[in-house]
């Protein structure tokens, strides 16, 4: 299984749809949890953190289920800006107390006039 | 803008070249960070450096070489390498390595293509 797993798609929407991504992870230690945007030949940059209680910025909400080891973002009213691939991010740590985040192969997501 | 620059952006190079990548970080930060990103593939954490030390190498080939001769500057040494290696090779830095869920700031990468 791999350590951090999500649909590749591309997800093809309209604009102002609602989409939603999910993301399972394997190691039920994990500490922390993100999602990272990345846009065609750019760094992926961080979008959000995930929080236990959830957290929503925006049109973007993203949720944590740590019993079923997933989390997700759900986009709102997309716009044609939000076409990028978006990474799910999880902090496995080490056995030296480092931080190591592991990536997801990521979610394209094509918003269309 | 996120304060990571990398050097070159783009290089091409032959399996029996030597070259190597910069990154230096203006953000002030202690950690430094070498991923690699191939076609279809998640990032791939290849070494931490923390306040020039390094805390982790991901079973990394030795072709690869990393040095941090300070907190602001990283560098990525290459020899012999093969083409399998073609990837984007992305910089990144944080404020510390600690496990603490730090946000990553990366550098724009280099793409490094090896015939």
């Amino acid at each position: 299984r791999k350590e951090v797993e999500q649909d590749p798609g591309p997800f093809n929407v309209p604009e102002g749809a609602t989409v939603a991504f999910n993301c399972t992870y394997s190691n039920s230690a994990s500490q922390s949890f993100f999602w990272y945007r990345q846009d065609c030949r750019k760094e992926p940059k961080l979008l959000m953190s995930v929080y236990s209680s959830g957290n929503e910025d925006g049109r973007f909400t993203a949720q944590l289920n740590r019993a079923s080891q997933y989390i997700s973002l759900l986009i709102r009213d997309s716009k044609l800006s939000d076409s990028a691939t978006y990474l799910c991010v999880v902090n496995m740590g080490t056995n030296t107390g480092f931080q190591k985040l592991v990536f997801g192969t990521g979610t394209r997501l094509l918003v269309s006039p | 803008e996120t304060g990571v620059t990398q050097t070159p952006r783009h290089l091409v190079m032959g399996m029996t070249n030597k070259k190597s990548l910069k990154c230096e970080q203006h953000l002030g930060h202690n950690a430094m960070y070498w991923y690699k990103q191939s076609a279809k593939k998640p990032l791939e954490l290849m070494f931490v450096y923390s306040l020039e030390e390094r805390v982790e190498n991901n079973s990394v080939p030795s072709r690869f070489s990393p040095e941090c001769p300070n907190s602001s500057h990283l560098f990525l040494h290459l020899h012999t390498l093969q083409p399998e290696d073609s990837a984007l090779y992305l910089c990144a830095s944080s404020l510390e390595a600690q496990k603490g869920g730090e946000k990553l700031f990366f550098g724009s990468g280099t793409q490094l293509s090896v015939l």
